[in-house]
């Protein structure tokens, strides 16, 4: 079975720019997670999604924005980019919001230069 | 305040010497407790799952145990390709969002 996949692997954007991550997660789990692991730190959480609908938000600014689909996938958007949201974003899903386990994506590593 | 925390933060072994890593928790009313392993540039990779104090759990060289405000991964006989980032995390206590250590990276030199 196909884990989680996210896309794109990379992407370089400039400041002040907009971003779109994307993310499916295993068939038939229903919760997006969305994390952010800047270099030498554990993944900060940033959203989860559970049938379409915001169930938990971290302590990140309102740049930040995500929505989840009918088929569960998920996105993940970023406006007005700055130098300090370079990470690599990582993606996890669960069977249901409190599903105790998440599997994660390969990530996303965005560059804003 | 919930946090959890890792010790060391790098560790360097010898191919067969066998060490332990730490990860102490505050959050109260563990919902688990989560081992990661995380290879360069890539996603956390699930280990393992602790639930209940006492409980122990194992996988070819590891083995994860957990008691009321600790967890700890054991590894024995480590093999270079055992070299990665060992992440643990545990839900907060509104369980909405899993919270993660630093990770300590681990090298094993042959």
């Amino acid at each position: 079975d196909a884990g989680v996949t996210q896309s794109p692997t990379h992407l370089i954007k400039t400041r002040g720019q907009q971003v779109t991550l994307r993310c499916s997660p295993i068939s038939g789990h229903k919760s997006v997670s969305w994390y952010q692991q800047v270099l030498g730190q554990g993944p900060q959480f940033i959203f989860q999604y559970y049938e379409k609908e915001e169930r938990g938000r971290g302590n990140f600014p309102d740049r930040f924005s995500a929505r989840q689909f009918p088929n569960y996938s998920s996105e993940l958007n970023v406006n007005a980019l700055l130098l300090g949201d370079s990470a690599l974003y990582l993606c996890a899903s669960s069977f249901n919001e409190r599903s105790y386990e998440q599997y994660f994506g390969p990530g996303t590593r965005l560059t804003v230069t | 305040e919930d946090q959890v925390t890792q010790s060391p933060e790098a560790l360097r072994l010898q191919e067969g010497e066998s060490s332990s890593l730490n990860c102490s928790y505050t959050v109260s009313g563990l919902r688990g407790l989560f081992w990661y392993r995380q290879d360069p540039g890539k996603g956390p990779e699930f280990l393992f799952t602790l639930y209940s104090a006492g409980e122990e759990k194992e996988k070819e060289r590891l083995k994860a145990t957990l008691t009321k405000k600790e967890s700890f991964l054991h590894i024995t006989a480590p093999k270079p390709e055992d070299s990665a980032t060992y992440l643990c995390a545990t839900w907060n206590q509104a369980g909405t969002a899993l919270i993660f250590g630093k990770g300590t990276t681990l090298s094993v030199s042959s």
